[in-house]
């Protein structure tokens, strides 16, 4: 089973701060998905990664898969108490499913 | 586009009664997933289909719960009987293809077993 290991499980800041999640593995991976799901919801995509070393930006966030594709991060700058959610990151694993990490409980405080 | 329907919305049931999950995926979608979400345990897998076929129902728990897809429109999950340790949001999500594809999720059903 690939596993998928996010960090830390809970973070709770004031408005402004900068913010960096962690997704990490021991298998390589072709790709890796980060959502995020609002209190309610179901999750929702923000990215797909698919090439070692790769950044992605997504106004303020900063997506990064790791040269090996075994590791991956997302960091907030300036977080706003809209980015509040479950982040959850993502990646293939067999029979055409996804394995998911446990996911980070963001809170953004005013 | 409407995007993944799932109905109720939220479920109370007493422990013992069945409980019928239902979920319209995105039209032309042709993978669907049903998935378990708790705080102790995440997001965990229960069942997936492609082309209305299940594929891999290794994360479904034990023979109370059963899912259908009798078409590319409708699938449910069921549990029968339900009990207290089945509280939990369910959710359905499709995709274009199998294979790690971007899947899209409906908002969710909140079972409450009593």
């Amino acid at each position: 089973t690939q596993l998928l290991e996010q960090s830390p499980q809970f973070l709770s800041i004031q408005e402004g701060e900068n913010l960096t999640v962690y997704c990490n593995s021991s298998s390589v991976f072709s790709s890796l998905q980060w959502y995020r799901q609002e209190p309610g919801e179901g999750p929702v995509l923000l990215v797909t990664v698919v090439t070692g070393g790769e950044v992605k930006k997504l106004k303020r966030l900063t997506f990064q898969f790791g040269d090996a594709r075994k590791d991956s991060s997302l960091h907030i700058t300036a977080a706003q108490p809209g980015d509040t959610g479950l982040y959850l990151c993502a990646a293939p694993a067999s029979y055409g499913k996804l394995t998911f990490g446990q996911g980070t409980i963001l809170t953004v405080h005013p | 586009d409407a995007g993944v329907i799932q109905s109720p919305r939220h479920e109370v049931t007493e422990m013992g009664q069945e409980v019928t999950l239902r979920c319209k995926p995105i039209s032309g979608h042709n993978s669907l997933f049903w998935y378990r979400q708790t705080m102790m345990r995440g997001l965990e897998l229960l069942i997936y289909f492609n082309n209305n076929v299940p594929i891999d129902d290794s994360g479904m728990p034990e023979d109370r719960f059963s899912a259908k897809m009798p078409n590319a429109s409708f699938s449910t999950l069921k549990i029968q009987p339900s009990e207290p340790r089945d509280s939990a949001v369910y959710f359905c999500a499709s995709s274009l293809r199998q294979g790690g594809e971007t899947q899209y999720f409906g908002p969710g059903t909140r079972l409450l077993v009593l």
